[in-house]
């Protein structure tokens, strides 16, 4: 049973372009979790996803972010008009069901460099 | 989510068993405890969760105090692949988001 996938794994974008980070769930999972990890700081919750919604968004800067988690296809974290600030580790999580004491299972992240 | 405590920092020898302390004196009665740990540049892991009883997987073993104000993890033979970031969390049934709240954790170094 294959892990949640994340790619790429390495990022590099200058100031200003666009990143689009992907991840799949494990099989039968369907909720994601996005989290950012900044340098030398922990993780924090960015949104929860469920099968084309958008469940809890608290967690996102409130421009140039967005995420989706299409019928079809892996969830996308999507950052417009990156700045260096956006330089962190972006991990994705999926987990079978909702409620608590569910597990949450990570990917490997990916790591997305702004110069 | 209640807040939880634990050590920034503890040193374990290679093959020695290792007691990772967590204190969450404000724990509700229907909070889960989790733990995740997070190898170097990699993703967290998950280890084991409990709620009142004292729990057993082949990767650790979870000691909740009666009064669930506080637990262990303990690792039975630490290794060199054990030294990480071993983060104990709370999650109960009013999260709504149902994500993990991640603090700054207690690092583990295993000395050879």
């Amino acid at each position: 049973n294959a892990g949640v996938m994340q790619n790429p794994r390495h990022l590099v974008r200058r100031r200003g372009q666009e990143a689009r980070l992907r991840c799949s769930p494990m099989k039968g999972h369907s909720h994601v979790y996005w989290y950012r990890q900044l340098p030398e700081e922990g993780l924090k919750f960015m949104v929860y996803l469920q099968k084309e919604n958008i469940i809890d968004e608290s967690g996102m800067p409130k421009e140039r972010f967005s995420a989706e988690f299409p019928k079809e296809g892996p969830s996308i974290l999507r950052i417009q008009q990156v700045v260096r600030g956006d330089s962190a580790a972006y991990f994705c999580a999926s987990s079978r069901d909702r409620a608590p004491p569910s597990e949450q299972y990570f990917g490997p992240g990916t790591r997305l460099t702004v110069t | 989510d209640a807040k939880t405590t634990q050590p920034n920092s503890m040193e374990s020898n290679e093959e020695e068993p290792v007691h990772l302390p967590c204190n969450h004196s404000t724990i509700s009665g229907t909070d889960y405890i989790h733990w995740y740990r997070q190898l170097p540049s990699q993703g967290p892991e998950y280890v084991i969760h409990g709620l009142t009883s004292n729990v057993n997987n082949r990767m650790a073993s979870l000691a909740i105090a009666e009064d669930r104000k506080s637990s262990t993890l303990i690792l039975h033979r630490a290794t060199l692949r054990d030294a990480a970031v071993y983060y104990c969390i709370l999650r109960g049934l009013d999260n709504y988001g149902q994500n993990f709240v991640f603090g700054p954790g207690t690092r583990l170094s295993v000395l050879p």
